[in-house]
């Protein structure tokens, strides 16, 4: 069965630094692999996606991500971060062989972006 | 547009009292749906998903159930509320096979087991 391993629970970091938010998933069959994020007590959103093509995705609010293969990675990246994007950070897959039917999420990564 | 509603967004029920989430999707047909709970440093944990009225497929042995009457609603029940069913919970759609890859999710219900 697909997991998602997201190897840092919380990230501090200062306003205008850069961050990454690591994904790592168990298997190297075809997936389909997605950011989303959450504001306290309200549902998800998302941020990016990789279905296919380019490794290298742009999303919104300035993130990407970069999925690698070899290493079964999705590392979700900034170059300058905001006091407003303090919230927390889903990796998540689902197996496109199945249709993507089944999202599987990572436990979350807290961002904190302080002053 | 595609819009996904989920009530109430709060609710606080005592111990062994029964429970009722419903969920409803508009702009789409035939959509998948998910339940999901999402408890303090645990991630999204998949409750129940269903692929047509009637059709629930549970991924997580619990206390809950879920039942899907109409294409368009997706509804997560207890008889007997225990305190560990406490958490948030989320709903969430996804389109067909092979075409809107991504859920959309609702705007969550947090339930406290008191």
């Amino acid at each position: 069965a697909q997991s998602v391993t997201q190897l840092d629970s919380q990230v501090p970091v200062f306003e205008e630094a850069p961050v990454e938010l690591r994904c790592n998933y168990s298997s190297s069959v075809s997936v389909y692999l997605f950011w989303y994020v959450q504001y306290p007590n309200q549902g998800l959103q998302l941020l990016l996606k990789y279905l296919s093509g380019s490794t290298l995705v742009k999303g919104i609010n300035g993130f990407e991500a970069e999925f690698n293969k070899s290493q079964t990675s999705f590392h979700l990246r900034k170059p300058s971060v905001h006091i407003s994007d303090t919230a927390e950070y889903f990796c998540a897959v689902s197996d496109r062989n199945t249709g993507g039917f089944k999202t599987i999420f990572g436990a979350g990564t807290r961002l904190f972006v302080k002053a | 547009s595609q819009t996904i509603h989920q009530w109430p967004a709060t609710l606080v029920q005592p111990v062994g009292s029964p429970l009722s989430l419903e969920c409803t999707v508009e702009g789409t047909s035939n959509p998948n749906l998910y339940w999901y709970r999402q408890a303090a440093g645990r991630g999204l944990q998949l409750l129940f998903y269903s692929v047509g009225i009637g059709q629930i497929s549970s991924e997580v042995p619990q206390n809950l159930s879920a039942s899907r009457p109409q294409d368009r609603q997706f509804i997560l029940s207890s008889k007997k509320l225990l305190l560990s069913d406490s958490g948030f919970y989320l709903c969430a759609w996804k389109g067909l096979w092979g075409t809107n890859t991504e859920a959309f999710f609702g705007q969550g219900t947090r339930l406290t087991v008191v």
